[in-house]
């Protein structure tokens, strides 16, 4: 089965730097990678989601690229504010359709003033 | 974007009670919803996949008596812990599709803090 790895020790940066979190998997490329926010207590919050035909997607101050020869997708955010710090998922979505989904446990991210 | 809500947030039971948990899709109708289990630190874990007018899913090691999962209409599933222990508190999340132009995207509830006593 899919195995997902994160950089579990949080990621401090200091505000207005550029955030770059990473997601490794080991076996098959995924149809779609896509990457989710979730706050304490909360349910995870849909970001990007990157094909496997695709090597990079932004929105806004986000920027997501997909390496199907590493099996890896880097995570950006840009100009990074206090508000951003949350715990940022990667998720693998074999087939298409959010039908199995497997997460990454996912890496927390405290952007200091 | 699409809204998926879920109630409670947060339960406290004694051992051996039920406790329901819903999930509802509030501006679309959603013929499949999941739910997912979360401990401290770890990923999300789906438990079951919930079906409009059917019998759920259940992934491999989830006991399908112990969570019980009814999708009566398009908008809402709910999820039973039956007999609950302490060993099934976690964060329970559900999510639902809803087709976003050519792609179908997950949404998430807000989940719910399950402590069992």
């Amino acid at each position: 089965s899919q195995k997902i790895e994160q950089n579990s020790e949080a990621l401090n940066i200091q505000e207005g730097k550029t955030a770059t979190l990473t997601c490794n998997y080991t076996n098959y490329s995924p149809a779609y990678l896509q990457w989710y926010r979730q706050d304490p207590g909360r349910g995870p919050v849909f970001l990007l989601l990157i094909r496997e035909n695709e090597k990079e997607k932004r929105k806004e101050r986000l920027k997501v690229t997909f390496d199907t020869t590493l099996k890896q997708s880097l995570f950006h955010i840009t100009a990074s504010q206090p508000a951003d710090s949350a715990t940022y998922l990667c998720a693998l979505d074999e087939a298409g359709g959010g039908n199995k989904l497997t997460f990454g446990t996912g890496t927390q991210l405290k952007v200091e003033l | 974007g699409a809204v998926v809500s879920q109630h409670p947030s947060w339960v406290i039971c004694k051992s051996g009670t039920s406790v329901k948990i819903e999930c509802r899709s509030l501006d679309f109708q959603a013929t499949t919803m999941f739910w997912y289990r979360q401990f401290p630190k770890q990923s999300l874990m789906l438990m079951a996949t919930s079906n409009e007018g059917s019998k759920a899913t259940y992934e491999q090691g989830v006991e399908k008596d112990k969570f019980l999962i009814n999708h009566a209409s398009l908008t809402l599933s709910t999820l039973t812990v039956t007999s609950a222990h302490p060993e099934d508190s976690s964060f329970y999340i559900c999510s639902a599709r809803d087709r976003q132009g050519l792609v179908e995207k997950l949404f998430f509830g807000s989940g719910t803090q399950l402590s069992v006593l």
